[in-house]
């Protein structure tokens, strides 16, 4: 069974581009988080997808957004970007119960802002 | 609000047990999970524990909950070099919502 697949695995852009990122969930899962590290302030939350619905978001501004498509996979975007946006990007994956309790993370977007 | 914490180091012989220790906040905490992170990875999830119990194991990994003081550990048996990584705890609340408020991580080091 395949697991969480984040592409690509490395970007670099230019401040005031715009970027989006793509995260494939286990086969099955329908539920998709967005997660950003950074040494500073570690993992934080930026949103949940259910069935291409937001279902939970973070605090964090607006030009971070998200999508989800019917296949479970998402996109997360993020525009006008700047330097304090690099960061490893996480997307996890779950189950569709709310009782399930695991939630599968992939190897993540390593994405640099210059 | 919500709020994990966790040291930041920790150093092991080879062939020790190592201790892993967490606090949390928020007495709504549902579940609590260990994950593990090594250099250039995503997070690989460890083992996790529902708020209703105060003991998991799974081979070489216990984990204790207290939930009176809020407090979650987790013990690797026979700590080996590929143990070396970073350890988060993680919280989820009740409710549909997939959240999870990670610690800050500790970094363990196991010495040969």
């Amino acid at each position: 069974k395949a697991g969480v697949t984040q592409t690509p695995r490395y970007l670099i852009k230019t401040r005031g581009q715009q970027v989006t990122l793509s995260c494939s969930p286990i086969s099955g899962h329908r539920s998709v988080s967005w997660y950003q590290q950074t040494p500073g302030q570690g993992l934080q939350f930026l949103f949940e997808y259910f069935s291409e619905t937001q279902r939970n978001k973070g605090n964090f501004p607006g030009r971070f957004s998200g999508r989800q498509f019917s296949n479970s996979r998402s996109e997360m975007n993020v525009s006008t970007l700047e330097l304090g946006d690099s960061a490893l990007y996480l997307c996890a994956s779950s189950s569709t119960g709310t009782d399930n309790t695991e939630a599968f993370f992939g190897q993540g977007t390593r994405l640099t802002v210059v | 609000g919500e709020d994990v914490e966790q040291s930041l180091f920790l150093s092991v012989r080879e062939g020790d047990s190592s201790v892993i220790n967490c606090t949390y906040t928020d007495s709504s905490s549902t579940y609590l999970y260990w994950y593990k992170q090594e250099p250039g990875a995503g997070l690989q999830l460890l083992t996790y524990i529902f708020s209703n119990m105060d003991m998991k194991q799974d081979q070489r990994l216990t984990v204790l909950l207290n939930k009176k003081d809020k407090h979650l550990s987790l013990r690797i048996a026979d700590t080996q070099t590929g143990d070396s990584a970073i350890y988060f705890c993680a919280e989820r609340t009740s409710g549909s919502a997939r959240q999870l408020t990670f610690g800050s991580g500790t970094q363990l080091t196991v010495l040969p």
